[in-house]
């Protein structure tokens, strides 16, 4: 079966640092991915992790920890704008094979 | 470069209509695909295509169907349209080996 948890919300306040987690429990692995999602918008690429370890873009980082089934998403100098749905993604197996999303986050950045 | 389009972007339907969702790349993405999202609720996966002429299932496909026959389209068909299928749908293209999937703006469907 599949399984991806995220929180639901989370509250953060402008310039600040936030970690959104993600784990996940599937029948196999081969990346996972970050979306972001404002409201009454579609989902936009954020970050790919496919090996162990921290990929940095900017403000925004994702880590990957396979062993343990989790990621997370940090985002830095917090701004206004990054209020939005922060969506994690696995994909199961190899090629191109459709992603498996978790309920989404719901981040709110107050002043 | 339009991207991935959507057609229609609202739609109120009543029980046992049916409609086609509208969809068209211009990146020549052999990867399409269908989604839902109900509110508060991730996406979930209706059908996909990994090129012209083969669909497959999702996990959800129940009470929809769809068709490849081009590269470029990849309508989405509700028969007989239900409550349950209220719902906004995004459709999404990539390539092979991409590691990003282009969504479109998505169609807000309403079934009253």
């Amino acid at each position: 079966g599949q399984n991806i948890d995220q929180p639901t919300e989370m509250t953060a306040t402008e310039g600040a640092i936030v970690q959104i987690n993600c784990t996940y429990q599937t029948s196999g692995f081969n990346g996972l991915f970050w979306y972001q999602q404002h409201a009454g918008e579609a989902p936009t690429f954020l970050s790919y992790n496919v090996l162990d370890g921290l990929e940095e873009k900017g403000r925004f980082s994702s880590f990957l920890s396979r062993s343990k089934g989790y990621s997370y998403l940090l985002l830095k100098e917090l701004q206004m704008k990054d209020s939005a749905s922060y969506l994690c993604a696995v994909r199961e197996s190899t090629g191109n094979t459709p992603l498996v999303f978790g309920k989404g986050t719901r981040l709110s950045v107050i002043a | 470069n339009a991207g991935v389009t959507q057609t229609p972007k609202f739609r109120i339907l009543k029980i046992g209509q049916s409609m086609t969702l509208q969809c068209a790349q211009d990146m020549n993405h052999n990867y399409m695909y269908w989604y839902r999202q109900d509110p508060g609720m991730g996406l979930k996966l209706i059908y996909y295509s990994v090129g012209a002429g083969i669909t497959d299932k999702g996990e959800v496909p129940n009470g929809y169907n769809v068709s490849r026959s081009t590269t470029e389209y990849f309508p989405l068909r509700l028969e007989l349209a239900a409550p349950s299928q209220t719902s906004v749908y995004f459709c999404a293209s990539s390539y092979p080996q991409g590691h990003e999937q282009f969504f479109g703006p998505g169609t807000r469907l309403t079934v009253l």
